[in-house]
């Protein structure tokens, strides 16, 4: 089945990292997502990792993924004010015919 | 590069009414899909667009139809509308590399906000 889960709320200090977990129950997913989006605003593709990789890193974004467990990861290091949004682990086969499977996200806040 | 278009953005209808959004999809981008996204949930996957016909669909009563047309854009119609069908609607854009075949990422408009009354 496609069911993707994630925690609904994160409060996280400035400056501190911020983790957000998810998981997922497609094996054959090809393709993981972390989406952002913020008030009154479509989706923005933060990063994305292949099924085949471990980790990702994009300057204060870590992704890990273990397959084994089906848990994805998003590690925002440094975490800013400009960082408070809605996130969402998304996945897909990106094959002819895929579609995106979105979690419920988790609305990250920013304490100062 | 525009991005992926939607219009209107935002839209009020009352109840039994029929709805038409649109979409344009990013320059040299030839895919479009929509997505239903409920207030304080994850959009859900409504139907994907490629030359012209309906390719994929998600849990949607046929009250959801589309269209595309041959420049590439798109519509969602939905008929006999309902409350519940409040929500913000996604259309995403993105290209069937035939190489693999697969499809590339996926670019998201800001979306068309209904409001079902």
């Amino acid at each position: 089945g496609e069911d993707v889960e994630q925690s609904l709320f994160l409060s996280v200090r400035e400056g501190d990292s911020s983790v957000i977990n998810c998981t997922y129950t497609d094996s054959s997913s090809t393709y993981l997502y972390w989406y952002k989006q913020e008030p009154g605003a479509g989706l923005q593709l933060l990063t994305y990792i292949f099924s085949n990789m471990d980790m990702k890193q994009d300057q204060r974004l870590t992704v890990l993924l273990n397959k084994k467990d089906k848990h994805l990861s998003l590690r925002i290091a440094d975490t800013q004010t400009g960082d408070s949004a809605i996130y969402f682990c998304a996945e897909s086969l990106m094959n002819r015919d895929d579609k995106i499977i979105f979690g419920k996200g988790t609305r990250l806040h920013i304490l100062p | 590069d525009a991005g992926v278009t939607q219009s209107p953005t935002h839209l009020i209808k009352t109840r039994g009414q029929q709805v038409t959004l649109r979409c344009s999809p990013k320059s040299g981008h030839d895919t479009v899909s929509w997505y239903q996204q409920a207030l304080g949930q994850g959009p859900q996957f409504i139907f994907q667009y490629y030359e012209e016909e309906e390719r994929q669909r998600g849990n949607f009563p046929d009250r959801f139809s589309g269209h595309q047309f041959p420049n590439y854009s798109s519509e969602l119609n939905v008929n006999a509308l309902l409350l519940g069908d409040s929500a913000l609607y996604l259309c995403a854009s993105s290209f069937l590399d035939n190489t693999y075949p697969m499809n590339t990422e996926a670019f998201f408009g800001q979306g068309t906000r209904l409001t079902v009354v």
